[in-house]
């Protein structure tokens, strides 16, 4: 079975701070991978796909940035954090040939 | 551009009520759609998904019917219990094997009085 493990299960950072959100996805080999944010009482808004190691592609530009650098793990971070960056972050896998995602347990930032 | 759009904001039942959170999708294309489950403090669960016209998609109780003509995909589930409280999403995705782009609508927030 599956298993997608998030880190760190929640932050609190301040304005201007670097972050560094992580996802390990076990149990699956060449999943594809994907970074999702969601405001308090919002809905999921898909930021980053990645689909082999080393490739990430951008959906929305929130001044953050990803990283693929092992076939299990993807990476968010910015170097410096804005208010509007307070949120849940959510990764998801899928398999190549499927259509639906599932997604890990979140963590909460909360920048102030 | 594809949007999905849920209709109720919150509903608010009493346990074993009929439970109908309507969605509405606007689509270039001929996309699948979903319905995932999110409970607080978690990270949204698939729930089911239908993939062409008049197919119905179904898990624990909860069902939907793909409408082409009428661009629906109403969640229903004939008597709630105090544990469906959640958030529900009704999404939109095509049959991409690289982006796999999921688009959500804004949620329905279901309270279940016991």
């Amino acid at each position: 079975a599956q298993t997608i493990h998030q880190w760190p299960v929640a932050e609190i950072k301040a304005v201007g701070s670097p972050l560094s959100l992580g996802c390990t996805i076990k149990g699956k080999s060449s999943p594809n991978l994907y970074w999702y944010w969601q405001a308090t009482g919002g809905t999921l808004q898909q930021l980053f796909y990645s689909i082999t190691v080393g490739q990430v592609e951008s959906v929305v530009q929130l001044n953050l940035s990803a990283s693929r650098p092992k076939d299990d793990q993807f990476i968010l971070s910015t170097e410096k954090l804005l208010l509007s960056h307070s949120g849940f972050y959510l990764c998801a896998w899928k398999r190549d040939w499927g259509y639906e995602q599932y997604f890990g347990p979140g963590t909460r930032l909360t920048v102030l | 551009g594809d949007s999905v759009t849920q209709t109720e904001g919150q509903v608010a039942l009493s346990e074993e009520d009929f439970l109908t959170i309507h969605c509405n999708y606007s689509a270039s294309g001929y996309p699948a759609l979903f319905w995932y489950v999110q409970y607080p403090g978690e990270g949204p669960q698939f729930l089911f998904r239908a993939s062409r016209d008049k197919e119905k998609g179904s898990s624990r109780g909860f069902e939907a019917t793909y409408d082409k003509g009428t661009t629906s995909f109403h969640l229903r589930k004939a008597s709630v219990q105090e544990s469906d409280s959640a958030v529900y999403y009704c999404a939109l995705g095509y049959m991409n094997y690289n982006q796999g782009k999921l688009i959500f609508g804004q949620g329905t927030k279901l309270s279940i009085k016991p």
